[in-house]
């Protein structure tokens, strides 16, 4: 079974601030893990994934996360918020091969809002 | 760049209808999946489906779901009798064969009044 927690719904900052968006997962094998975005009336896009290999991963807009086995953490970081990143985020994890082949299960989504 | 479509965008239906939402997923993707959100609640896995079969399938989708592949480009959810509590936003994926990456669909809003 897997499971992803994200650590607050609403999430704040000031343009040009560090965005650090946190997720923990729970999974009975290892994991493959995945941020996506999701603007307003928009469907979901993804942002960056970990799959295997170096376990920190860019992504698209500036974005990257890195895992943390130990922590069983892969938090969402940008160094410097821009207007156009405000947007609810999602972490999702699935597991590999088996008739789970790409399932994601989803945590609760973060709402980040950039403040001028 | 090709990407996941679905129609409609929106979907208004009475309880107890029969509803069918359609997605034409990424031609040369293999595996494909239904996702549902309700307003203010996860995304949440309903299905996948590889080899005209489904592969999986949650609580959720129970006997009054069904999916399909009609065609080589269709792939459709069927809501036999649609409930009050269907009303989410109904989000098509696909992914090739060795990836991981799913790409979604805009997605359809069902309202069931």
């Amino acid at each position: 079974a897997q499971s992803v927690t994200q650590l607050g719904s609403h999430v704040s900052v000031s343009e040009g601030a560090l965005v650090l968006l946190r997720c923990n997962y729970s999974s009975s094998v290892p994991p493959y893990l995945f941020w996506y975005v999701q603007y307003p009336n928009q469907g979901l896009q993804l942002l960056l994934k970990y799959t295997t290999g170096a376990t920190l991963v860019k992504g698209i807009n500036g974005f990257e996360a890195e895992f943390k086995k130990s922590e069983t953490s892969f938090h969402l970081t940008k160094p410097s918020a821009h207007m156009s990143d405000a947007a609810e985020y999602f972490c999702a994890v699935s597991g590999a091969g088996g008739t789970s082949y790409g399932k994601l299960t989803f945590g609760q989504g973060t709402i980040l809002t950039v403040h001028p | 760049e090709p990407e996941v479509t679905q129609t409609p965008s929106h979907q208004v239906t009475q309880m107890g209808q029969e509803v069918i939402l359609r997605c034409v997923p990424i031609s040369n993707h293999l595996y494909f999946y239904w996702y549902r959100q309700i307003l203010g609640q996860k995304v949440e896995f309903l299905v996948s489906f590889y080899n005209n079969e489904i592969s999986e399938k949650s609580e959720i989708f129970d006997d009054q779901f069904s999916v399909e592949r009609p065609d080589g480009s269709n792939f459709t959810l069927k809501i036999r009798s649609t409930k009050l509590e269907d009303s989410a936003m109904y989000f098509c994926a696909s992914t090739r064969t060795g990836s991981y990456e799913q790409y979604f669909g805009p997605g359809t809003r069902l309202t069931v009044t």
